[in-house]
Parts: C-alpha cells; sequence; structure tokens
C-alpha cells in the first residue's frame, strides 16, 4: 500500500539556520504531494503541494521538489525563524478516479523548534 | 467565514460511554473526512464522505460510526469508547475540482481531544 516516511525528529535549529526535513514515499500510481504544518494547539493547514514529478512548490519561504525517479519531496527553508516552530506533514493524494482519490496518506510528522 | 469547527474541543469519557463528535464547514465543499492523530503515527483516516448522502471507511474505522447530515455536516459517533480510542480527532473538508485534473486541499479544524480512562 501507499506509505509516507519523514526523518525522525525532533530537530531543533537556531534562527537563521537551513532546514531541511526528508520525506519519502511508496505509491502505486501517480501521487500529488503535499507539506502540511500544524501550529501548537492548532490543526493542520496547507503548507506547499505539488501535483506531478519534477514540479516545485513553494510558500512562506519554504520549498519542495517533487522527484520521482527518488520518489522524495524534502521539504526546505533557506532561513528559520522562531514563528517556524512547528510539526509538519508530508502526505500524498491521488487526482484523479479511483477509490482513492482524495484521501490523504500523512507521514509521521517532524517536530521543528527554532530558537532564538 | 470560519471554515471548519469541530465541537466539543476537549472530552474525557469512561470507557463503556458513548459521544459524538459534532464537525461543520462554511466553505460549500462536498468532501468531509475524519483522521485521528496519535503520536508517532501521524493522522489516520478514520471515514471519509466523497459527498452528502455517501459515506466510506478509512484506514482505522472499527469502533466508529459516521452521519453526513447535510451538505455542512459530518459527525462521528463512538458507541462505546475505550481506552484505544484516546487521541486528538480532526476533521477536515475539502472541493472536488469538477474536472478532476488537481486534488484538493483539504481544509482542517482545530480538533477534539479525546481522553478514554
Amino acid at each position: 500500500g501507499d506509505s509516507v516516511t519523514q526523518m525522525e525528529g525532533p530537530v531543533t535549529l537556531s534562527e537563521e539556520a537551513f532546514l531541511t526535513i526528508n520525506c519519502t514515499y511508496t505509491a502505486t500510481g501517480y501521487p500529488s504531494l503535499f507539506w502540511y504544518v500544524q501550529y501548537p494547539g492548532e490543526g493542520l493547514q496547507l503548507l506547499l503541494k505539488a501535483t506531478k514529478a519534477d514540479d516545485k512548490g513553494s510558500n512562506k519561504g519554504f520549498e519542495a521538489t517533487y522527484r520521482k525517479e527518488t520518489t522524495s519531496f524534502h521539504l526546505e527553508k533557506g532561513s528559520v525563524q522562531v514563528s517556524d516552530s512547528a510539526v509538519y506533514f508530508c502526505a500524498l493524494s491521488y487526482n484523479a478516479g479511483g477509490t482513492s482519490y482524495g484521501k490523504l496518506t500523512f507521514g509521521q510528522g517532524t517536530i521543528l523548534t527554532v530558537h532564538p | 467565514n470560519a471554515g471548519v469547527t469541530q465541537t466539543p474541543k476537549f472530552q474525557v469519557l469512561k470507557t463503556g460511554q458513548s459521544m459524538t463528535l459534532q464537525c461543520a464547514q462554511d466553505m460549500n465543499h462536498n468532501s468531509m473526512y475524519w483522521y485521528r492523530q496519535d503520536p508517532g503515527m501521524g493522522l489516520r483516516l478514520i471515514y471519509y464522505s466523497a459527498s452528502e448522502g455517501t459515506t466510506d471507511k478509512g484506514e482505522v474505522p472499527n469502533g466508529y460510526n459516521v452521519s453526513r447530515l447535510n451538505k455542512r455536516e459530518f459527525s462521528l459517533r463512538l458507541e462505546s469508547a475505550a481506552p484505544s480510542q484516546t487521541s486528538v480527532y480532526f476533521c477536515a473538508s475539502s472541493q472536488r475540482d469538477r474536472t478532476f485534473r488537481s486534488t484538493d486541499t483539504q481544509y482542517f479544524g482545530p480538533g477534539t481531544r479525546l481522553t478514554v480512562l
């Protein structure tokens, strides 16, 4: 079945450091890939997404590129801020048709803490 | 525009008790979902409703039932709560792209933290 694997956390960084959170997936078809972020005490919100191979999703300084050859969707940010402290989830979903349409499969989440 | 709302925010039950978690969205979305979040396991889909009048099982449906009351509301019921159902429950909704060319973005509620003693 489909699955998403994220790097083990927690990740602790100093402000302005470079961030990478690794995400790899296994899928039977051609999914869309997502990064969701969960701030303390809140629900998840979409950070960025990519719907096909070689697409780059970007938002709020975060980027991730859909790499079909390595089945990866790593999240990066050049300079993190204290306000980026949150839990980050990688996920996949399918586009058109089939019984899997619209359902998200999540990774286990990576806790990021950024210190001043 | 409230988005996705959930009630209650917190609940403590005793084993065997029943309760219903409520979810409503005001974005006129077709699809709605219930997830549970457990430490180290991400979110797992319990049930979903692709459109009003339909519901389907997700990854972990045992011990739960759902009702899509109308287009806005999707409730989750625990008939006989067990300690294994202690978790944070999230409701989400999305608008199905009529062309099916893009994947829906799901919008999440703030969650219900449930403890079963």
